[in-house]
C-alpha cells in the first residue's frame, strides 16, 4: 500500500512563527507536491519536486519554500507565518509526467 | 492561466440514481484527466481516469472524455449514500503537475 504520511494533523502557530511541514513517501516517487485546500478554491499547487535537491514553483509560492534533500521527504517550510496561510495543506507524490497522485492525510494549519 | 471548471453543486441526487458530474478544461494540451474522491475531513483519493475520447467503465463509475470539447464527466450509476463526497476533477497537460478543479460536492439521498 502507498504510504504517504504528513508529521501533523492539526498545527497551530502565531503569526511571525517560521513553520516546517514534513512528508515522507514509502514508494519510491519521483515527485512529490505541496497543495493547499481552501473552502471554494479547491486544490492550489504551491510547489513542487521531480527530483532530490530541485524545486518548482507551482501557482501560488509567495511566503513558501521547500526542501527535498532527500527522495523520500519533501518539506515546506512558511518563513515567517501569516493568517492568510491558515488552510489543509496536502502532500502528494507521484510518478511520471502527470500521473496518479497518491495523498497524505493532510495538516490543518491554524495561524493566529 | 489554465483551468479546470465544475460546478460546485452541491448535487442531490437520490439512491438508486444515477449522478452526472461535469467538467471542462481551458487547456487543449491537457492530455490526461483524473477523477478524484474527497469524503470530508479526508484526502483525495483516485477514482478514475482517461486519456482518451470516449467512456471509460469501472464499476459503477464511467469516465467520459471529448477532447473536441474540453469535457469531462463521471457517471455515477445506482448511486449509493457512500458515494456522498467531494469529487474533484483534474488535467495534466506536458508538465508535470495537474491542474484541479474546485469540486464538486455530491450527496446521494437514503
Amino acid at each position: 500500500d502507498v504510504k504517504v504520511t504528513q508529521s501533523s494533523r492539526y498545527l497551530v502557530k502565531r503569526t511571525g512563527e517560521k513553520v516546517f511541514l514534513e512528508c515522507v513517501q514509502d514508494m519510491d516517487h519521483e515527485n512529490m507536491f505541496w497543495y493547499r485546500q481552501d473552502p471554494g478554491l479547491g486544490l492550489r499547487l504551491i510547489y513542487f519536486s521531480y527530483d532530490v535537491k530541485m524545486k518548482e514553483k507551482g501557482d501560488i509560492p509567495e511566503g513558501y519554500s521547500v526542501s527535498r534533500e532527500k527522495k523520500e521527504r519533501f518539506s515546506l517550510i512558511l518563513e515567517s507565518a501569516s493568517t492568510n496561510q491558515t488552510s489543509m495543506y496536502l502532500c502528494a507524490s507521484g510518478t511520471g509526467f502527470g500521473e496518479k497522485l497518491f495523498f497524505g492525510s493532510g495538516t490543518q494549519l491554524s495561524v493566529l | 492561466q489554465k483551468e479546470v471548471e465544475q460546478n460546485s453543486g452541491p448535487l442531490s441526487v437520490p439512491e438508486g440514481a444515477i449522478a452526472s458530474l461535469n467538467c471542462t478544461y481551458s487547456d487543449r494540451g491537457s492530455q490526461s484527466f483524473f477523477w478524484y474522491r474527497q469524503y470530508s475531513g479526508k484526502s483525495p483519493e483516485l477514482i478514475m481516469f482517461i486519456y482518451s475520447n470516449g467512456d471509460k467503465e469501472d464499476g459503477r463509475f464511467t469516465a467520459q472524455l471529448n477532447k473536441a470539447s474540453q469535457y469531462v464527466s463521471l457517471l455515477i450509476r445506482d448511486s449509493q449514500p457512500s458515494d456522498s463526497a467531494t469529487y474533484l476533477c483534474a488535467s495534466s497537460g506536458s508538465a508535470r503537475q495537474l491542474t484541479f478543479g474546485s469540486g464538486t460536492q455530491l450527496t446521494v439521498l437514503p
